[in-house]
């Protein structure tokens, strides 16, 4: 059974850092593109980032560039997402979920999801 | 950026009734579009990819249609397990980026 567990959210200062992990299992992670998406409370869904199977690729969302870093290590079966310079609007819940390549992964869509882990900033 | 409208943006329904969710992208994304189910409190649930699709497990009462711009969700006989938040998303062109979202209510 495929399982992705988030953990490392809770309350930060505005400027400060977190560092969320997503535990995979059930799947061969290293064979998979992975995925960041944030929800804030009573908003819809934004994605953040995507790493490639190898980490070689990553893409972000502008909101978070030059202050996210989405990274894995593939012989822990884990994700990461380093959280830099925080602010109030990067309250949300975080979800890693796991990716399908298609056309040589010029395209990847959603499969499975995690439970999610919850980052506030504030003061 | 590819803006993705849903509409609408809520509806209520009554069990076994016929449901349909439309989903318009601002520009042509061929097929590559997906799906998404979000109970209160709950994790999104991958349900559709590649317009239509259906993910491993997902009922045979949902069915997704389209391409280019315009795409649909159809949920043929409602159930009320169905009550939920359903997302469209391409992933034609990063950022990758979500509809805002509509809200199944059964009556």
């Amino acid at each position: 059974e495929v399982q992705l567990v988030e953990s490392g959210g809770g309350l930060v200062q505005p400027g400060g850092s977190l560092r969320l992990s997503c535990a995979a299992s059930g799947f061969i992670f290293s064979s998979y593109w992975m995925t960041w998406v944030r929800q804030a409370p009573g908003k819809g869904l934004e994605w953040v980032a995507n790493i490639q199977e190898d980490g070689s690729a990553k893409f972000y969302v502008d909101s978070v560039k030059g202050r996210f870093t989405i990274s894995r290590d593939n012989a822990k079966n884990s994700l990461y997402l380093q959280m830099n310079s925080l602010r109030a609007e990067d309250t949300a819940v975080y979800y890693c979920a796991s990716l399908s390549c298609i056309n040589r992964c010029s395209k990847v869509y959603f499969q499975q999801w995690g439970l999610g882990t919850l980052v506030t900033v504030s003061s | 950026d590819i803006q993705m409208t849903q509409s609408p943006s809520s509806l209520s329904a009554s069990v076994g009734d016929r449901v349909t969710i439309t989903c318009r992208a601002s520009q042509g994304i061929s097929d590559y579009l997906g799906w998404f189910q979000q109970k209160p409190g709950k994790a999104p649930k991958s349900l559709i990819y590649a317009a239509s699709i259906l993910q491993s497990g997902v009922p045979s009462r949902f069915s997704g249609s389209g391409s280019g711009t315009d795409f649909t969700l159809t949920i043929t006989s409602l159930q009320p397990e169905d009550s939920a938040t359903y997302y469209c998303q391409q992933y034609n062109s990063y950022p990758l980026t979500f509809g805002g979202g509509t809200k199944v209510e059964i009556k």
